[in-house]
């Protein structure tokens, strides 16, 4: 069973930080990786999607790595800002039809 | 209106009843999924749906059962609803390359 981990679980900034998230997964055997975004009592928002076969995918001020290899990912958020206060999630979908999410990072960025 | 709705928002219901949520896509997305999301264990896949009249159990699927008659609807049956279904349960679609869309969440609490 894929087993998908994300750390720190919280994690505390300074507004215009720039600030890395990260996530890794037990099963290199993914067709694709993606990011979330949930706001408190909201539903998912998608961020990013990377296929197996990119390196990277970028949105704004949002850029995502994948290293299937290692079984890692990252997502950068540059100059942060307030509004990107909020728990990010990153989800993996293998061979297995199932479509597995990490526990989450809860990012607040400080004023 | 294009995207995947959930209904109903919210529910209350009382234990030993048996309550349908649904799920509604509108883009043919071939697979559709359900996860319940609670504090401390993230989000769990509990069914999901690879075509229609095609299903699988995910992680939790004890107490619950799915139907997918056609492919833009994927309801979920709680058979007889105990306190420990209480939850947010989200709904979600997608194709196997592209991204994964969610609902809105229903909150559904077991009294």
């Amino acid at each position: 069973k894929q087993e998908v981990t994300q750390i720190p679980a919280a994690l505390s900034v300074p507004e215009g930080e720039n600030l890395v998230l990260n996530c890794s997964f037990t099963d290199s055997a993914i067709y694709n990786l993606q990011w979330f975004r949930q706001d408190p009592g909201k539903g998912l928002t998608s961020l990013l999607l990377i296929q197996s076969s990119q390196r990277e995918q970028t949105s704004g001020r949002l850029n995502a790595s994948l290293d299937k290899s290692s079984g890692r990912s990252t997502l950068y958020i540059a100059a942060s800002q307030p509004g990107d206060s909020a728990t990010y999630l990153c989800a993996v979908w293998g061979n297995g039809n199932q479509f597995y999410f990490g526990t989450g990072t809860s990012l607040t960025v400080i004023p | 209106d294009a995207g995947i709705t959930q209904s109903p928002r919210y529910k209350i219901t009382e234990t030993g009843r048996q309550v349908t949520l649904m799920c509604h896509q509108t883009w043919s997305h071939s697979y559709m999924f359900w996860y319940r999301q609670d504090l401390g264990h993230g989000l769990r896949l509990i069914y999901y749906s690879a075509a229609a009249d095609i299903t699988d159990k995910g992680e939790v699927p004890d107490g619950y059962v799915v139907s997918r008659s056609k492919t833009e609807n994927f309801p979920l049956t709680l058979e007889s609803a105990t306190r420990s279904q209480t939850s947010v349960y989200f709904c979600a679609s997608r194709m196997v390359s592209t991204e994964a869309f969610f609902g809105q969440g229903t909150r559904l609490t077991v009294v």
